[in-house]
């Protein structure tokens, strides 16, 4: 399995433009986590999906932020209007829903900076 | 709510010795699991050792090692014999098990190692 795979690696927008990060997870996993990476906050959860179902947003910083799970293969969140503050590393993580060892995998991030 | 917390934001340490990092939780769970993830230059998180809170033997994974101690719910990282490639950010993270909902997985705000040659 290639792993979690994200899309863009970095994204450089202008204020105000809509922007849309992606997300594969691992085959077989069914739950799904954004993360924002900065300096000031560290590890931020956005939100996460099980089956494809939103559990628990109340990490979304604002409603300009919104994430879906059309399918067990992809997710994306997007930013409708960006503002600079957006700027940072977002992670998307996947997960097997089951009891047991099993850890949380990442993608490799997508850097956004919004000018 | 769980709370990871991770006291020190920087350490360094010489090359070939060892360093300690330290994480407490908070949680009222009894089963539960707890990592330690490394974040080096390159950003991929990558998982360096894992402990399930119900044994009590602590994990070992080469020069990576815990200790665990559950009832301080404390769970820290020891590095022996540091390496020049072990410098990166360090996470420690929590993950309980909800039924229906799946993992749920709570990290702390890091810690950045130097490992100075």
């Amino acid at each position: 399995d290639a792993g979690v795979i994200q899309s863009p690696r970095h994204e450089v927008t202008e204020m105000g433009q809509e922007v849309t990060l992606r997300c594969k997870p691992i085959s077989g996993h069914n739950s799904l986590f954004w993360y924002r990476q900065t300096m000031m906050r560290g590890l931020e959860l956005l939100i996460y999906f099980n089956n494809n179902v939103p559990i628990d947003d109340s990490g979304m910083p604002e409603d300009r932020f919104s994430a879906k799970m059309p399918n067990a293969s992809f997710s994306t969140l997007k930013i409708q209007p960006s503002e600079p503050r957006d700027s940072a590393v977002y992670f998307c993580a996947s997960s097997l829903r089951a009891r047991g060892n099993t850890e949380a995998f990442f993608g490799q991030g997508t850097r956004l900076t919004v000018v | 709510a769980q709370t990871v917390t991770q006291s020190q934001p920087e350490m360094s340490v010489q090359e070939a010795e060892t360093v300690t990092l330290s994480c407490t939780y908070d949680t009222s769970e009894n089963n539960y699991y707890l990592f330690w993830y490394k974040q080096p230059p390159s950003r991929q998180m990558i998982l360096v050792i894992r402990q399930e809170a119900y044994k009590q033997q602590n994990a070992t994974e080469n020069r990576f090692s815990v200790n665990f101690q559950k009832a301080a719910k404390s769970f820290s990282l020891k590095i022996s014999d540091s390496q020049l490639g072990d410098t990166a950010m360090y996470f420690c993270a929590f993950m309980k098990h909800v039924p229906n909902t799946g993992n749920q997985f709570y990290f702390g705000t890091g810690t950045s190692l130097t490992v100075i040659p």
